[in-house]
């Protein structure tokens, strides 16, 4: 079974530019989670999807926003990017997403804004 | 407000010896901890979890501590090897909802030939 992909895997944009992450969960998956990891704060919680909705979302600016389609794959979407924006994004997926259950993380997209 | 606490950026362990991870937490509705490890440029894969209603779960070399009183959870990994050397992430959420998963900032591990 393929594992969750991420595209792409690097990025550079410019500060004020806009740029959407995609993700393909593993098949079978119905949940996804994207988070953000920065040096020395770990991976913060973005938010989570299951079946097209929004099930839960962390403490990020609206500026952050994701959707995800039928076919369980999502996107991310970062507007007015900032250079703290800067970040490793990692999406997660898993069966149902309740917290009892291990995610499956893809290898991530690493964002760089100038 | 960090949740979630890993106090040890990093660590080094001889090969063969016991590596012991720790991480605290402050949120008492967390009732399932993982820890995941990751590499560079991969992703973290999940290694082992625990339910509060036990205090020791183990798998193979890797078992997890937890103690609610301290509100504290332990990795040890016996013996520990090379290919153990990567940052392990300590993981928590309320299991009674559709909780997100709240994760430490993560203890690289260096384990030395």
């Amino acid at each position: 079974k393929a594992g969750v992909t991420q595209t792409p895997r690097y990025l550079i944009k410019t500060r004020g530019q806009q740029v959407t992450l995609s993700c393909s969960p593993i098949s079978g998956h119905r949940s996804v989670s994207w988070y953000q990891q920065t040096p020395g704060q770990g991976l913060q919680f973005l938010f989570e999807y299951f079946s097209e909705t929004q099930r839960n979302k962390g403490n990020f600016p609206g500026r952050f926003s994701g959707r995800q389609f039928s076919n369980s794959r999502s996107e991310m979407n970062v507007s007015t990017l900032e250079l703290g924006d800067s970040a490793l994004y990692l999406c997660a997926s898993s069966t149902t997403g309740t917290g009892t259950y291990e995610q499956y993380f893809g290898p991530g997209t690493r964002l760089t804004v100038t | 407000d960090q949740q979630v606490k890993q106090n040890s950026p990093s660590l080094s362990v001889q090969e063969g010896r016991i590596s012991i991870l720790n991480c605290d937490y402050t949120n008492s509705m967390f009732d399932y901890f993982l820890w995941y490890k990751k590499y560079p440029a991969e992703g973290p894969t999940f290694l082992i979890s625990i339910s509060s209603i036990k205090d020791k779960n183990e798998d193979g070399r890797f078992t997890v501590f937890l103690n609610k009183s301290a509100k504290h959870l332990s990795l040890h990994i016996v013996p520990s090897q090379p290919g153990d050397s990567a940052v392990y992430f300590c993981a928590a959420s309320d299991s009674g909802g559709y909780q997100k998963v709240t994760f430490g900032t993560g203890t690289k591990l260096q384990v030395i030939p």
